[in-house]
């Protein structure tokens, strides 16, 4: 039973186009996440969501939202996907005072 | 805020040597640390954690770090590594008391083990 999963696994897409990656956890966690990976390896928190509040890393274009149906999904949407975009993304997610949880990740590259 | 440094980002030795990955954190609050590895391709995995007590922690593979709250250090050891060891390792930390902030990782330390 895999604890975080997210699909698709691979996503190439043309600019401008929109799409979204999926996350799901079965850990029963409160908190979820999403983190960018860059070509350089550097791991970035871009959200973090419980079913009380939503902190976004200001540094996020807003064209990067989160969605979240339920306490066990945070769904990521990506509006006019530029080229800068291309990384992998993480989703993650924890309780309390714990380590994070990680996904295998979605490689995106955008052409 | 909290920040971690990993101060090797490549870091190549031959298999059944000993090594150690640096990591120093900065923070204005007491923290959890962990160490994470990513194999090529794949994604985060934890590796080890210390939260509390024993300043000296231990994986399964056998790893180990320790806890240096003076130096502000949290360095990943192995005795002797093997070839599987090759691998991408982040140190992070993460924030507690008052409001917790999230987990916030070094830029890596690649290992590479040579026969």
């Amino acid at each position: 039973d895999t604890a975080v999963s997210q699909t698709p696994k691979y996503l190439v897409t043309q600019m401008g186009n929109d799409k979204s990656i999926k996350c799901e956890q079965n850990l029963g966690h409160d908190t979820m996440y999403w983190y960018k990976q860059d070509s350089k390896k550097f791991l970035k928190i871009m959200f973090s969501y419980n079913n009380k509040e939503l902190i976004i890393n200001e540094t996020v274009p807003n064209r990067f939202s989160p969605k979240s149906p339920d306490k066990a999904h945070l769904n990521l949407h990506i509006n006019s996907l530029e080229l800068g975009d291309s990384a992998v993304y993480f989703c993650a997610s924890s309780a309390t005072g714990e380590g994070y949880t990680f996904g295998s990740g979605t490689r995106l590259t955008v052409v | 805020a909290q920040s971690v440094t990993q101060l090797d980002s490549q870091v190549p030795v031959f298999e059944e040597a000993p090594v150690e990955l640096r990591c120093n954190y900065s923070s204005s609050v007491s923290v959890y640390l962990f160490w994470y590895v990513q194999y090529p391709n794949q994604g985060l995995q934890l590796l080890l954690k210390y939260l509390s007590g024993s300043t000296l922690v231990e994986s399964i593979n056998g790893f180990e770090a320790e806890f240096n709250k003076s130096q502000t250090s949290f360095h990943l050891r192995k005795p002797s590594v093997h070839i599987s060891d090759t691998a991408e390792y982040f140190c992070a930390v993460l924030g507690y008391g008052g409001s917790q902030g999230n987990l916030i990782f070094g830029k890596g330390t690649k290992l590479s083990v040579k026969p």
